[in-house]
């Protein structure tokens, strides 16, 4: 089955400066991988995702980036802000077999003002 | 997105007891739910899959008799954890099926 690594474990950066964290997943038939932002006490939220027949999506000050020949898709933080501090997932499925989420460790990022 | 519901958001109960947790979509037909349990400080691991009319299948290492999935319809599942121990004590969330995932607000159930 599907495994999803996550890296790093923690992230701390300066207010402004821009924060990557990155996953891979073993599935090459994988062809959904969404982000979620988690903070302390509440439910995953979902910040962006992509499909597979994409290379590159963003919003804002967000973007992620999908490589499938390496099976790698990272999530990129432009000008953070201390609120962005919170744990981060990337998760993976393939929505033609059932579309059940496989997620990563997470990602605890600190954005110190 | 998907608007999702659960009830209840928090539950304190005594070991042995059962505690049930609904989980509603409310705008749109769920023929498929998601269930999740998130230990403090980790990921979220998927517990089952419940289908609305059909009998939920299991994630290797969790024990269909102690939690009991139904899905009886289009809108509402319902998780039941039978017989809770200590260590059932997490945050469980559900989540439809859909083009794009999203989760209800989750339940933390706590176990004394």
């Amino acid at each position: 089955g599907e495994n999803v690594e996550q890296h790093p474990s923690t992230l701390s950066v300066q207010e402004g400066d821009s924060a990557v964290i990155k996953c891979t997943y073993s599935d090459s038939a994988s062809n959904y991988f969404p982000w979620y932002k988690q903070e302390l006490g509440k439910r995953p939220q979902l910040i962006i995702d992509i499909r597979s027949n994409v290379g590159e999506k963003k919003d804002q000050r967000i973007a992620v980036t999908l490589n499938k020949t390496a099976k790698h898709f990272s999530l990129h933080i432009t000008e953070t802000q201390p609120e962005d501090s919170a744990v981060y997932f990337c998760a993976a499925t393939n929505y033609n077999q059932g579309g059940k989420l496989i997620f990563g460790q997470g990602t605890e990022l600190s954005v110190k003002p | 997105g998907a608007v999702v519901s659960q009830h209840p958001s928090w539950v304190i109960c005594k070991s042995g007891t059962s505690v049930k947790i609904e989980c509603r979509s409310l705008d749109f037909q769920a023929t498929t739910m998601f269930w999740y349990r998130q230990f403090p400080k980790q990921s979220l691991m998927l517990m089952a899959t419940s289908n609305e009319g059909s009998k939920a299948t299991y994630e290797q290492g969790v024990e269909k008799d102690k939690f009991l999935i139904n899905h009886a319809s289009l809108t509402l599942s319902t998780l039941t954890v039978t017989s809770a121990h200590p260590e059932d004590s997490s945050f469980y969330i559900c989540s439809p099926r859909a083009d794009t995932q999203y989760f209800g607000p989750g339940t933390r159930l706590t176990v004394l």
